[in-house]
């Protein structure tokens, strides 16, 4: 089974509209991170979340974490084909060095 | 001002050889880790390590499979007499101190034939 459900799994859009991807997870995190990952590269960071309830803004991206610390969102404003990529959640269960990622969505935005 | 460095970027090997693969971690990072990465598949935690320890292997099968972070040099993630299920991208993170962000080199492609 896996720990954190990342839905959908894929998505493709056109550019200028809005997205919201999703990380679920019936387990409590003490932190959520999400990484963007594009093809032959390693996956970089874009934000941590640590709060409950927390919302972060990065420019056109906007991340929550869920109230109860078990699930988080990511909204895409306007999206543009720059965004193309495969989006990962992670978390940290705290008391563990070792981060547990979904499997990511991979999402395409065309020009 | 160096990233992660792994090498190499792509390596073949047939069944049976070894594979040995490279990772020197940020300038000041002393927490590396390996994760593997299988087509369609998020990342799997493999093993944590610091100078000279092993932190935390629970994520690496039990044979076959070892970690090593020496005093001098860099992280080695050695697999012995690799099966084709190995293949896949090995990704290698560091850390300046516990809990702080992981940084992500761009990965080790392993091929078996």
């Amino acid at each position: 089974t896996q720990l954190l459900e990342q839905s959908p799994q894929f998505l493709s859009i056109q550019e200028g509209e809005n997205l919201t991807v999703y990380c679920n997870s019936s387990s409590v995190f003490s932190s959520l991170q999400w990484y963007r990952q594009e093809p032959g590269e390693g996956p970089v960071l874009l934000v941590t979340v640590v709060t409950g309830g927390e919302v972060k803004k990065l420019k056109r991206l906007t991340f929550q974490f869920g109230d109860a610390r078990k699930d988080s969102s990511l909204h895409i404003t306007a999206a543009q084909p720059g965004d193309t990529g495969l989006y990962l959640c992670a978390g940290d269960q705290g008391g563990s060095e070792k981060l547990v990622f979904g499997k990511g969505t991979k999402l395409t935005v065309n020009p | 001002n160096a990233g992660v460095m792994q090498n190499p970027r792509h390596l073949v090997r047939r069944r049976g050889q070894e594979a040995r693969l490279r990772c020197s971690p940020m300038k000041g990072h002393s927490h590396v880790y390996w994760y593997r990465q299988l087509p369609e598949e998020g990342l799997k935690f493999m093993v944590y390590l610091q100078k000279e320890n092993i932190i935390d292997e629970s994520g690496m099968p039990k044979e076959r499979f070892s970690a090593e972070f020496p005093k001098e040099g860099p992280s080695i993630l050695r697999i012995q007499q690799v099966v084709r299920g190995d293949s896949a991208a090995y990704f290698c993170a560091s850390s300046p101190r516990t809990g702080g962000e992981l940084f992500f080199g761009e990965g080790s492609r392993l091929t078996v034939l």
